[in-house]
């Protein structure tokens, strides 16, 4: 039990367009996601925390417009970049908490790998 | 947002060799994970362990916890080379159920 998919799990896009990036936790109720950055070699950065229903708050340094989330049930959260760069190329990695009797714990997707040409 | 520190950044060892890696964090915690990642794939949650707890085993994992020194160790046994990965710890120090993770330990498992 407590999975999580994401969809899709790599793309590779022209600059300057827009990439959305699903989240779901398949067999229970999120109340919370969250969205992590990891670039090659390196640890996973939270970039956001998600609520269904309610604003994203985003970590320091990470820009609500340009990285778009929307929590719209408690099993999908969704991640747009918008006129993503090649410095946006990266691997995206969600997790979701709010498993019954597991709360204390986040349950991470396989991760979407962004490529921006 | 803090990352903790893990040492070492890479190990190398043979099958059949224990791995050591250490982590340490900066504040307060209720309690610390442990996960591994391999090469371009998500994360497999291995261990949590709360801050009234001192050790934890999971089959071949064992992780202690020191709050006094905020540091933690997790011992693979008897290594295997399917045990290559990246290993990451990860705190609940965000607040808000929020993971802080450690800058990783990459371990490479020779045959």
């Amino acid at each position: 039990g407590a999975v999580v998919s994401q969809h899709p799990s790599w793309v590779i896009c022209k600059s300057g367009t827009s990439v959305k990036i699903e989240c779901r936790s398949l067999d229970f109720q999120a109340t919370t996601m969250f969205w992590y950055r990891q670039f090659p070699k390196q640890s996973l950065m939270l970039m956001a925390t998600s609520n269904e229903g309610s604003k994203a708050t985003y970590e320091q340094g990470v820009e609500k417009d340009k990285f778009l989330i929307n929590h719209a049930s408690l099993t999908l959260s969704t991640l747009t970049v918008t006129s993503a760069h090649p410095e946006d190329s990266s691997f995206y990695i969600c997790s979701a908490s709010g498993a019954s009797g597991r709360l204390d714990e986040q349950f991470f997707g396989p991760g979407t790998r962004l490529t921006v040409l | 947002s803090q990352q903790g520190e893990e040492d070492p950044q890479a190990l190398s060892i043979q099958e059949g060799e224990n791995a050591t890696m250490n982590c340490s964090y900066k504040t307060s915690i209720n309690n610390l994970q442990w996960y591994r990642q391999n090469s371009g794939r998500g994360l497999v949650h291995l261990i949590l362990i709360r801050s009234n707890e001192r050790e934890k085993h999971s089959g071949r994992l064992r992780v202690t916890l020191d709050t006094s020194k905020k540091s933690s160790s997790l011992l693979i046994t008897a290594s295997r080379a399917a045990d290559t990965a990246s290993y990451f710890c990860a705190t609940d120090a965000g607040g808000y159920n929020k993971l802080i993770f450690g800058a990783g330990t990459r371990l490479a498992v020779h045959p």
